[in-house]
């Protein structure tokens, strides 16, 4: 147990639609990241939030949008969903200086129907 | 482009052989991760790689760092079945905002 806690753990959900995926990091931890996987792109860095701030984008489409809290905890909105949105949403989150292992939460499946 | 290669993409080895995955990145970074994923599962941190000519050993498993080359290893000894998982390397990018770029992942199926 890495100590991220994810939720929910799936999900179904219509074309069209839009879903929140909630993360909660690890204890002590400021930098929480999002990323998808599937099998034809792999693992894709979407986003990183420092405390609060947005600190990195990666391959976030804009119908996707994050955002950090101040109990730390952060959520992911994905918006007007696609049956390609369809993934495995996997929140990090590391400390805030130096090394910044990442320890991963059990991810979010998403499916879209 | 930013790129994380790994090779091979697929694994199949027999216990208590000996093989090395590599990584290779195309552009300059000091700092490398490598990560198992079991199927089903998510990503365990295994090695955190800071400097040129780092090497770091956990069991069976031993990762080392050329940023010179760009190049990361995984070197596996005398496999046994509980390695088999998906390995990916990933490359912090200190000059793109410290972005994380991961590997296409080496699945690793270790025979009895």
């Amino acid at each position: 147990d890495s100590g991220v806690t994810q939720t929910p753990k799936h999900l179904i959900t219509a074309t069209g639609q839009r879903v929140t995926l909630r993360c909660s990091p690890r204890s002590g931890d400021l930098s929480v990241y999002w990323y998808q996987q599937s099998l034809d792109q792999g693992l894709q860095f979407l986003i990183q939030y420092y405390n609060g701030e947005e600190r990195a984008k990666g391959n976030i489409l804009e119908r996707f949008s994050a955002q950090q809290f101040p109990d730390l905890h952060s959520e992911l909105n994905l918006s007007s969903l696609e049956l390609g949105d369809s993934a495995l949403y996997f929140c990090a989150s590391s400390v805030a200086q130096g090394v910044r292992e990442q320890f991963f939460g059990p991810g979010t499946r998403l499916t879209v129907l | 482009e930013l790129k994380v290669e790994q090779n091979p993409l697929f694994l199949s080895m027999q216990e208590g052989k000996n093989y090395t995955i590599y990584c290779n990145y195309s552009t300059t970074s000091d700092r490398l991760y490598w990560y198992r994923q079991d199927p089903g599962k998510s990503l365990e941190s295994l090695f955190v790689l800071l400097s040129n000519g780092a090497v770091k050993q956990e069991g069976r498993l031993m990762a080392s760092l050329d940023t010179k080359a760009r190049l990361s290893t995984l070197h596996i000894t005398a496999a046994v079945h509980d390695l088999s998982a998906t390995y990916f390397c990933a490359m912090e990018a200190r000059n793109t905002g410290n972005q994380f770029y991961f590997g296409t992942g080496t699945s690793l199926t270790v025979i009895p």
